[in-house]
């Protein structure tokens, strides 16, 4: 019972290079989502797939695209890394309805220097 | 549109003593509430979930959380802390189109031997 899992667990990045966060559920949930995580702001979403084959912005999208490759992923992209988004990302899942909650991965760690 | 507000972003007990971490949500539509705990170093994890079914929710590890329409509250409550409580508690709700989870800024409770 895997739930969500995220890869990598940490990363660091120089300014200006580009990486893919990866993300795969395996509970057969519909809805997948993107957040970071900065001290004192909690949880922002960037980016959400409601179902397979489509994907919105969240509140934070600037800087990140998002692919939902099927129905268990859903990757996140940083093309040109930036110190400001230095964060912890999670991955998160939930099944279609709003009163289920989510399963959230365990995040990235990632750093830009 | 909704918004979580976390009263109190760090808050220290004595074990042993009563937990009482606030939450007040605002919605336009009729809300689903949920608490999540997140210990250091790792993803987060339910704590319990109001529906609709009942105003007083019971969740893991001895928390319950009321939900009051009027006061639009949601505070978590457990009688008696102990150290392994210690960690960072989300407020988060739901009710919107595409089942999007907003949180709280998130309260850091401390427990004191």
């Amino acid at each position: 019972n895997a739930g969500v899992t995220q890869t990598p667990k940490f990363q660091v990045l120089k300014t200006g290079q580009s990486m893919t966060l990866q993300c795969a559920q395996d509970m057969n949930h519909n809805s997948m989502y993107w957040y970071r995580q900065d001290p004192g702001m909690g949880l922002r979403l960037i980016y959400y797939s409601a179902s397979e084959g489509t994907t919105d912005k969240g509140e934070v999208p600037n800087g990140y695209n998002v692919s939902r490759l099927n129905k268990r992923e859903f990757s996140l992209r940083l093309e040109s890394a930036a110190p400001s988004q230095t964060s912890v990302y999670f991955c998160a899942s939930t099944q279609q309805g709003a009163n289920y909650g989510y399963t959230f991965g365990s995040g990235t760690r990632l750093t830009v220097v | 549109a909704q918004s979580v507000t976390q009263l109190g972003s760090h808050v220290s007990v004595s074990e042993g003593a009563l937990v009482l971490l606030r939450c007040n949500y605002s919605s336009s539509v009729p809300p689903y509430l949920f608490w999540y705990v997140q210990y250091p170093n790792q993803g987060l994890q339910l704590l319990l979930k109001y529906t609709s079914a009942a105003t007083l929710v019971k969740g893991i590890n001895g928390f319950e959380a009321e939900f009051k329409k009027s006061e639009t509250s949601f505070h978590l409550t457990k009688p008696s802390a102990h150290m392994s409580d210690a960690a960072e508690y989300f407020c988060a709700v739901s009710g919107g189109s595409n089942y999007k989870l907003t949180f709280g800024k998130g309260t850091l409770l401390t427990v004191n031997p």
